[in-house]
């Protein structure tokens, strides 16, 4: 069936490294596709999006890139920071209503 | 703070009950989605309505249900709770519907006894 999913469940880094977060998706008609943070008991909070007409999107700090080819989507990080901890979460919007979540990637820094 | 308000933080009841969640959308988002986060199903999309009709439909059980009032506030009413239904609940909220970011509240914790 149709998912959204992540290479890795764990992510370690050293702090001011660059991270780089995986994800993969199945429906090669999905059109979006965003990032979202989520720190302990708070909600997903968003980071950055990208429409299927890009392959590359940066904001502060980071970049999500799109390889529709192989329906691969990922986010860097740069210089890592402490306050970087976090699940970090793919979607996928498929029909555009709804929202598609992987199941998340812990970010840990190392000091 | 993403602007969207969800109460109450947390809910404690028992088997068989029924519960209301509430939540308040971001100023001039017309869009309500309703999300079902446990530790084994990951964020799980329940329900969405825009300006109060019921726009799309998710993995909702039928002993849940939701709406949107004219003030676009939005309820989430669970009922003949099981113990499988503790979980974080969360609402977000969108402009309007489709390709947008949708902006998450920060839930509200629900533990079945």
């Amino acid at each position: 069936g149709e998912s959204v999913g992540l290479h890795l469940p764990t992510l370690s880094v050293q702090e001011g490294d660059n991270s780089i977060i995986n994800c993969a998706y199945s429906n090669s008609a999905s059109d979006y596709f965003i990032w979202y943070k989520q720190e302990s008991g708070k909600g997903p909070q968003f980071i950055i999006d990208i429409r299927s007409n890009m392959d590359k999107r940066q904001g502060q700090r980071v970049t999500v890139l799109l390889n529709k080819t192989v329906k691969h989507l990922s986010l860097q990080i740069a210089a890592t920071q402490p306050g970087d901890s976090a699940v970090y979460f793919c979607a996928e919007a498929q029909g555009a209503q709804k929202l598609v979540f992987g199941q998340g990637t812990r970010l840990t820094i190392n000091p | 703070d993403s602007g969207v308000t969800q109460t109450p933080k947390h809910l404690i009841t028992a088997t068989g009950q029924r519960v209301t969640l509430r939540c308040s959308p971001r100023s001039g988002d017309l869009s309500v989605y309703w999300y079902q986060q446990s530790l084994d199903q990951g964020l799980q999309f329940l329900i969405q309505y825009y300006n109060g009709e019921e726009r799309a439909k998710g993995n909702i059980l039928e002993r849940f249900s939701a709406q949107q009032f004219p003030d676009l506030h939005s309820e989430l009413n669970l009922s003949s709770l099981e113990l499988g239904d503790s979980a974080l609940y969360f609402c977000a909220s969108s402009v309007e519907g489709g390709r947008q970011p949708q902006h998450f509240g920060d839930g509200t914790r629900l533990s079945i006894l």
